[in-house]
């Protein structure tokens, strides 16, 4: 079945720097691809996506591209904020699309 | 829209006790997801609802777990008897459905229940 791995963290970085999130998946057909955001305290919101292969989802800075041939998903901010502090999960539909299976999630703390 | 509603915000329960947990969808969206988060374990799907009907209650941890869904704005999930591990966030979400948005979910600002 379809499945996805993000990198576990935390990732620690300075107000301003470059952010990579990692997230791989494995999946039979096309699924569309996600990338949540949790802040503290609060539930899950959805931050960008990208429904078919080369698509680049962007939103408040951040991006990523649907890579088919690599099969990956990487989430990207050229340069981060505090209030990017918060916890990260990828996410893939299921086969049937109508569920999404999600990554175990990464924290990102940033600093000033 | 006022997006999805859960309530309480809180539970605070002893051992033993039924604890309901209710959540209101975004009008409109034919799909809701109950999940439950925890550190240990990380976002668990426990069941989903499509239209009403149940469709996926695999990651239901026990008959102790119930969860019924009788109208489209309204759904529960229950836990009786509560048990201390059950404590978590426990997060309802919604989505539309459809091809345009397809697997797009909204979730809710989660009830923290904590057994004691």
């Amino acid at each position: 079945g379809n499945s996805v791995t993000q990198m576990e963290g935390p990732v620690t970085l300075s107000e301003e720097a470059f952010l990579t999130i990692n997230c791989t998946y494995t999946a039979t057909g096309y699924p569309s691809l996600f990338w949540y955001v949790q802040y503290p305290g609060e539930g899950l919101q959805l931050l960008l996506k990208a429904t078919k292969a080369d698509d680049k989802g962007s939103n408040k800075g951040f991006e990523a591209t649907y890579r088919k041939e690599t099969t990956s998903f990487h989430l990207e901010k050229g340069s981060v904020q505090v209030s990017d502090s918060a916890v990260y999960f990828c996410a893939l539909g299921n086969q049937a699309g109508t569920a999404l299976i999600f990554g175990k999630g990464t924290t990102l703390s940033v600093s000033s | 829209d006022a997006g999805v509603i859960q309530s309480p915000r809180h539970e605070v329960t002893e051992m033993g006790q039924e604890v309901t947990l209710r959540c209101k969808p975004i009008s409109g969206h034919d799909y809701l997801f109950w999940y439950r988060q925890t550190m240990m374990r990380g976002l668990e799907l426990l069941i989903y609802f499509n239209n009403n009907v149940p469709i996926d209650d695999s990651g239901m941890p026990e008959d102790r777990f119930s969860a019924k869904m009788p109208n489209a704005s309204f759904s529960t999930l229950k836990i009786q008897p509560s048990e201390p591990r059950d404590s978590a966030v426990y997060f309802c979400a919604s989505s539309p459905g459809g091809r345009g948005a397809r697997n797009e979910q909204y979730f809710g600002p989660g009830t923290r229940l904590t057994v004691t």
